[in-house]
């Protein structure tokens, strides 16, 4: 069973650099099947897809046009986890965050448990 | 990018009664690349259906889906007291994007 535990802080000042992390049980960040995404959610953006990594015989990260200037994803595979980092953060980033893996086409089949982020001083 | 609208906003009714939820997209979607979650309050979104009309893994056959192109469907033929909850689909044809969501509520 596929379970992914999400850390990371809940209150971030403006202008900061937004850090969370996904661990992940029951599968490999390094599978070559399976793609791992960072998605968040808020009341006025909805569910917005911000972007992932994923492992074929190389490392690639997609984001979304969005964040592009400011989101990093990383895999550790050492530790089996991978993260988010948005820099520069306004409260307009203030959102439930996701880690979920992608087993397209099968869609994003397990989800963490969600982080609620705020952006305030 | 393309654009996903849902409709009903929201949707009342009763147990026992059938759900029909619409997703229309901007352009088509490619390869029927659409899925459908489930989402209750305070959890993650649920999956239920991908490519279209495939039902996820432990998903009660009461959950259907259809369409292609740009019109797609997720049918609940009867709704169980669990399956009131916001509905939302999704397309990964062209990038991610998620549809605003159809909320069923209990009338």
């Amino acid at each position: 069973q596929v379970q992914l535990q999400q850390s990371g802080p809940g209150l971030v000042k403006p202008s900061q650099t937004l850090s969370l992390t996904c661990a992940i049980s029951g599968d490999s960040v390094s599978s070559n099947s399976v793609t791992w995404s960072w998605i968040r959610q808020s009341p006025s953006r909805g569910l917005e897809w911000l972007g992932r990594t994923y492992y074929r015989s190389k490392w690639s990260n997609e984001y979304a046009v969005s964040v592009k200037s400011r989101i990093t994803i990383n895999a550790d595979t050492p530790k089996n986890q991978f993260s988010l980092q948005l820099n520069s953060v306004t409260p307009e980033d203030t959102a439930v965050y996701y880690c979920a893996r992608g087993a397209h086409p099968k869609g994003y089949d397990y989800w963490g448990q969600g982080t609620l982020v705020t952006v305030s001083s | 990018e393309i654009v996903l609208t849902q409709s009903p906003g929201t949707l009342s009714l009763s147990p026992g009664e059938r759900a029909t939820l619409s997703c229309r997209a901007s352009q088509s979607v490619s390869s029927n690349y659409l899925t459908w979650y489930q989402q209750k309050p305070g959890q993650a979104p649920r999956l239920l259906i991908y490519g279209a009309s495939s039902r996820a893994t432990g998903i009660p056959d009461r959950f259907s889906g259809s369409g292609s192109g740009t019109e797609f469907t997720l049918t609940i033929s009867s709704l169980e007291p669990e399956d009131f909850a916001v509905y939302y689909c999704q397309q990964y044809g062209s990038s991610f994007t998620f549809g605003p969501g159809t909320k069923v509520e209990i009338k």
